[in-house]
């Protein structure tokens, strides 16, 4: 089951903030977040394992609401390094499995 | 760490042709990946090895896609008989067996883009 991903893209000015939304319709074992730049590989950024878990990379932190089965991905005071597709990928509770499902993304884009 | 490798880094073939592609995961990694991505998605699960054994397989995965890690270092992923739908680019992905949850980050390689004609 694919996560849905809100909202589809973002225009953001430096310094201001954003938060990306990642929803399941089944039980979350793990929320997982990568960014990828135009032309580039998925690069890794956090794990969210347990329920209302909250870790952070630089100025950019998650959450994950596990009875929700949401994560959310805050990026505050943007900079222009941000730019780039974020996408988040789900384990599903359970399921004893470890087929990482993604989104289809939400395109970030920090202006000047 | 001299990252994950693909080979070739785009492929252009005839439709009904055969193509493989290779993938050399982070050397001390066990685990092995293999996605799929289109324009605007993310990247699609296609399979996944623990050292040489391949534990899970996509259920959307045509019969046409094989994959292969014999020695549980590098892999290969076989298209038969192209078709233009199996135009994207394939990543592999490598990554610890262990970590949070049981799950490491995956470290992508820059993939392979294939041009079905």
């Amino acid at each position: 089951q694919q996560p849905v991903q809100s909202p589809q893209a973002v225009i953001l000015r430096e310094g201001e903030d954003a938060v990306i939304n990642c929803s399941s319709s089944k039980a979350l074992y793990s929320v997982h977040w990568y960014r990828q730049k135009h032309g580039e590989a998925p690069v890794f950024l956090m794990i969210l394992l347990k329920g209302g878990e909250q870790k952070g990379h630089e100025k950019i932190s998650a959450s994950f609401n596990e009875k929700k089965q949401q994560s959310s991905l805050y990026l505050t005071a943007s900079q222009l390094s941000y730019s780039g597709t974020y996408f988040c990928g789900t384990l599903l509770a359970g399921a004893g499995s470890y087929q990482l499902t993604f989104g289809k993304g939400t395109k970030l884009s920090v202006i000047p | 760490d001299t990252g994950v490798s693909q080979d070739p880094r785009h492929k252009i073939t005839k439709r009904g042709q055969n193509v493989t592609f290779r993938c050399d995961p982070i050397s001390e990694h066990n685990r092995l990946y293999w996605y799929r991505q289109t324009l605007g998605q993310g990247p699609e699960f296609l399979t996944y090895f623990q050292n040489e054994a391949q534990l899970e397989k996509s259920r959307l995965l045509s019969d046409r896609f094989s994959a292969e890690r014999p020695k549980g270092s590098f892999s290969t992923l076989e298209i038969q008989r192209t078709e233009q739908g199996d135009s994207a680019m394939y990543l592999c992905a490598s990554s610890r067996a262990t970590g949070l949850g049981g799950f490491s980050p995956l470290h992508f390689g820059n993939g392979t883009r294939l041009t079905v004609t």
